[in-house]
């Protein structure tokens, strides 16, 4: 089965430029999380969808940042202009959201270097 | 969320079980204890969760202690490939509504495997 898939894996770019990162949850998984690791920070909680509909964005940094989920099958975090302290390692996770015993499900992150 | 206290790291040998323990002395009735775990340059991973029972599957065994503030995630028999930094996070079902929410983690356990 086809786990959780982020693109790109590495993204490097400079102060200003726009950033989207990409989500595709596992199939069948009605809730999306973004998280943020960082050294200093450690493992943050960004945002998260439920059925598509954002329901707790209170992690979100400043308004820069802005995640959409136009379908069960895509999400998208954007950082806008981006910032040399947005460098982290960003991780989309996805699960049923039914219960939440429901184990998330992570993927293999996206390493955002701002210089 | 209630909080979990985790030592910083530990070290066992390859093939020895590990136990590693989390206190939650103020955890509530409809808590429960998860475990997540983060190999070197990947995303966390779902171990094993439980309530108030012990609990087994085929990666771990969780012992709940018996007035639920503090659990042990046993590995019984560690390789190379179980360095990581394990995360003991609680999760509250009872005002959840049924919906999924995000995970909390603190600074974990940084597990070192030794040959």
């Amino acid at each position: 089965d086809a786990g959780v898939i982020q693109s790109p894996r590495h993204e490097v770019t400079e102060m200003g430029q726009e950033v989207t990162l990409r989500c595709k949850p596992i199939s069948g998984h009605n809730s999306l999380f973004w998280y943020r690791q960082t050294m200093m920070r450690g493992l943050e909680l960004l945002i998260y969808f439920n059925n598509n509909v954002p329901i707790d964005d209170s992690g979100m940094p400043e308004d820069r940042f802005s995640a959409k989920m136009p379908n069960a099958s895509f999400s998208t975090l954007k950082i806008q202009p981006s910032e040399p302290r947005d460098s982290a390692v960003y991780f989309c996770a996805s699960s049923l959201r039914y219960y939440s015993n429901q184990p998330q499900h992570f993927g293999d992150g996206t390493r955002l270097s701002i210089l | 969320d209630a909080k979990t206290t985790q030592p910083n790291s530990m070290e066992s040998n390859e093939e020895e079980p590990v136990h590693l323990p989390c206190n939650h002395s103020t955890i509530s009735g409809t808590d429960y204890i998860h475990w997540y775990r983060q190999l070197p340059s990947q995303g966390p991973e779902y171990v094993i969760h439980g309530l108030t029972s012990n609990v087994n599957n085929r990666m771990a065994s969780l012992a709940i202690a018996e007035d639920r503030k503090s659990s042990t995630l046993i590995l019984h028999r560690a390789t190379l490939r179980d360095a990581a930094v394990y995360y003991c996070i609680l999760r509250d079902v009872g005002n959840s509504g049924g919906g999924a929410d995000g995970l909390t983690f603190g600074k974990g356990t940084h597990l070192i495997i030794q040959p």
